[in-house]
């Protein structure tokens, strides 16, 4: 059974610091690309990095780039969000999700799994 | 920056079809996802490829995508699909998602 298990999530002050993790079972963790998708109180949903299968691709939303570091360790099976200089604005669920592609070649992809979700709450 | 349009707010009478739509440039050059999310829950994915359901999503849930539209069928709606719905699509390595549609069941 696919499990992703967030953890990390918290209270903290406005240009503070936060490391997410997510802890992934029953599959090949090394195959997959993985993505961070958050969703503030009462709003939809907003992606917001994506980490390639080895780590050598990594791509952000761009409310986040130069704050926030998307990172994996295969061998410990877990992904990783470093969130720095956060702002009221991050405030959110943050979910984990595994990215299948629509097809073998397509370069598009869709979350067929997710987390639970760790609430991150910036106090200003 | 590439965007996906969806309307704010759906009702449909139970046993009825519920159409949600998600418009965005030449979306049907793409493959468009859906998900499901109901209150206090995570998303779950309710078809993928257009048109493809996951293994354990109804038979009711539909998809299609032409032209700038994708649009999500619940055919024979049931109190239980009332929620909020994301459509979901890939532009040059970035995930875009529509600002999501409440379906309403009365």
């Amino acid at each position: 059974e696919v499990q992703l298990v967030e953890s990390g999530g918290g209270l903290v002050q406005r240009g503070g610091s936060l490391r997410l993790s997510c802890a992934a079972s029953g599959f090949t963790f090394s195959r997959y690309w993985m993505s961070w998708v958050r969703q503030a109180p009462g709003k939809g949903l907003e992606w917001v990095a994506n980490i390639k299968q080895d780590g050598s691709e990594k791509y952000y939303v761009d409310s986040v780039k130069g704050r926030f570091t998307i990172s994996r360790d295969n061998a410990k099976n877990s992904l990783h969000l470093q969130m720095n200089s956060l702002r009221a604005e991050d405030t959110a669920v943050y979910y984990c999700a595994r990215a299948t592609p629509h097809t073998l070649y397509s370069g598009m992809y869709y979350f067929d799994y997710w987390g639970q979700g760790t609430l991150v709450t910036v106090s200003s | 920056s590439y965007e996906l349009t969806q309307p704010p707010s759906v009702s449909v009478s139970p046993g009825q079809t519920a159409s949600i739509t998600c418009s965005g440039d030449k979306l049907g050059d793409r493959y468009t996802c859906w998900y499901q999310q109901r209150p206090g829950q995570s998303p779950v994915l309710v078809i993928y490829q257009d048109n493809k359901r996951p293994s354990g999503i109804p038979e009711r849930f539909s998809g299609s995508n032409s032209g700038n539209t994708a649009t999500l069928t619940i055919s024979g709606t049931q109190a239980m699909d009332e929620a909020d719905y994301y459509c979901q699509a890939w532009d040059r390595s970035n995930v875009i998602f529509g600002g999501g549609t409440k379906l309403t069941v009365l």
